[in-house]
């Protein structure tokens, strides 16, 4: 069974661009989360997609933004770029359930300049 | 809103040996779930255990138990035998038994083992 994919692997942008990442989750699996790591930060939550629509967001402004597609696959943009958007970005994929465990792609690391 | 903690930033452990990292958390809720994540070096995070709040026996994994203290909000991870490969980030996570279930991570800890 493929895992969780994520692309690109490396992505750098300056200040102000946009930002477009990718995540193919394990098939079968509906749900889509997006957690940003930044150092020091720790792992917060981004996004919550499941079945085509947003569940919940945290607490990030709305510059941040994703959709899921009909596939599930799921794309997290984040527009006007700053400095302390910079880090790893990271994808999981669950079933809908909560007792289900959610599976980790590889993240992408987002470098602003 | 659900916290984790973490209180221990960095550990190290000497092969073959046991060690114990600790996580507590906070939340108004009576169902919920608790896991241990390990991100290895290569960042990719995979699940070591998981602990249903409602189950009062502590999981296990070959190697990795929980102890886990629902009244004191505890939940700590123990490695037995600890091996080179243990090495890596180990993050406690929480997530809701209903409504949102995105997890809520602590810091992490940084385990180093010993040759």
């Amino acid at each position: 069974e493929a895992g969780v994919t994520q692309s690109p692997t490396h992505l750098i942008k300056t200040r102000g661009q946009q930002a477009t990442l990718r995540c193919s989750p394990i098939s079968g699996h509906t749900s889509v989360y997006w957690y940003q790591q930044a150092l020091g930060l720790g792992l917060q939550f981004l996004l919550w997609y499941d079945e085509g629509e947003e569940r919940n967001r945290g607490n990030f402004p709305p510059r941040f933004s994703g959709r899921q597609f009909p596939n599930y696959s799921s794309e997290l943009n984040v527009n006007a770029l700053e400095l302390e958007d910079s880090a790893l970005y990271l994808c999981a994929s669950c079933r809908d359930l909560p007792y289900n465990e959610q599976f980790f792609g590889p993240g992408t690391r987002l470098t602003v300049l | 809103a659900q916290t984790v903690t973490q209180s221990q930033p960095e550990m190290s452990v000497q092969e073959a040996e046991t060690v114990t990292l600790s996580c507590t958390y906070d939340t108004s809720e009576s169902d919920y779930y608790l896991f241990w994540y390990k991100q290895p070096p290569s960042r990719q995070m995979i699940l070591v255990i998981r602990q249903e709040a409602y189950k009062q026996q502590n999981a296990t994994e070959n190697r990795f138990s929980v102890n886990f203290q629902k009244a004191a909000k505890s939940f700590s991870l123990k490695i037995s035998d600890s091996q080179l490969g243990d090495a890596a980030m180990y993050f406690c996570a929480y997530k809701d038994g209903a409504g949102s279930y995105q997890l809520t991570f602590g810091k992490g800890t940084k385990l180093s083992v010993i040759p």
